[in-house]
């Protein structure tokens, strides 16, 4: 198994630009989501899915915007980007919604928006 | 609002001299509490979970523990390769799944 992936590992945009962050996962997890991590902030929760069609906001889920339509994807879209959205971007996945099995994270893309 | 505070922010050890991580939570409902290791430039990777007050886990140097209040992640004759950040989260409730609230980590440098 390849476990998490997620792609690409380093992005630059300019500010307005829109591009989409890929994540999958081969371990057949219902449950996915998307999370930033910026410098003294720890990480936190921007999207979340319990399943294929279905998609919720976290905590910071402003210019973002998710999709589920297979188990496997759970792509991050960023609609126009900017500055404030330069941080490092983790997708992590886990076997079932409701239970509190651990997360299993993807190894993180680098975004700089300029 | 629940809230994850992690001390101390960085530690720096000598290789040997044990040390205690502490996460310390306030939050309405604990599900159970997470421990992570995070390598620069690389995702975390989990290490425990905690689900109530008493309870012990080890792995290898490492031994976390967990009360009402706070959790322990203590590094016993800690090696340079326990260098890392370490990053503590909770779980509060199910009904919106797996969702995690994460403290700021504390960065362990251990100096042979």
């Amino acid at each position: 198994n390849a476990g998490v992936t997620q792609t690409p590992k380093f992005q630059v945009l300019k500010t307005g630009q829109s591009m989409t962050l890929q994540c999958a996962q081969d371990m057949n997890h219902e449950y996915m989501s998307w999370y930033r991590q910026d410098p003294g902030m720890g990480l936190r929760l921007i999207h979340y899915s319990v399943g294929a069609g279905i998609t919720d906001q976290g905590e910071v889920p402003n210019g973002y915007n998710v999709s589920r339509s297979t188990t496997e994807d759970f792509p991050l879209r960023l609609l126009s980007a900017a500055p404030s959205q330069t941080s490092v971007y983790f997708c992590a996945s886990s076997p079932r919604q409701g239970t509190y099995n651990e997360q299993f994270f993807g190894p993180g893309t680098r975004l700089t928006v300029l | 609002e629940d809230q994850v505070t992690q001390s101390p922010e960085a530690l720096r050890l000598q290789e040997g001299e044990s040390s205690s991580l502490n996460c310390s939570y306030t939050v309405s409902g604990l599900r159970g509490l997470f421990w992570y290791r995070q390598d620069p430039g690389k995702g975390p990777e989990f290490l425990f979970t905690l689900y109530s007050a008493g309870e012990e886990k080890e792995k290898e140097r490492l031994k976390a523990t967990l009360t009402k209040k706070e959790s322990f992640l203590h590094i016993t004759a800690p090696k340079p390769e326990d260098s890392a950040t370490y990053l503590c989260a909770v779980q509060v409730g199910w009904a919106a799944g797996n969702k995690l609230t994460f403290g700021g980590g504390t960065r362990v440098l251990v100096k042979p």
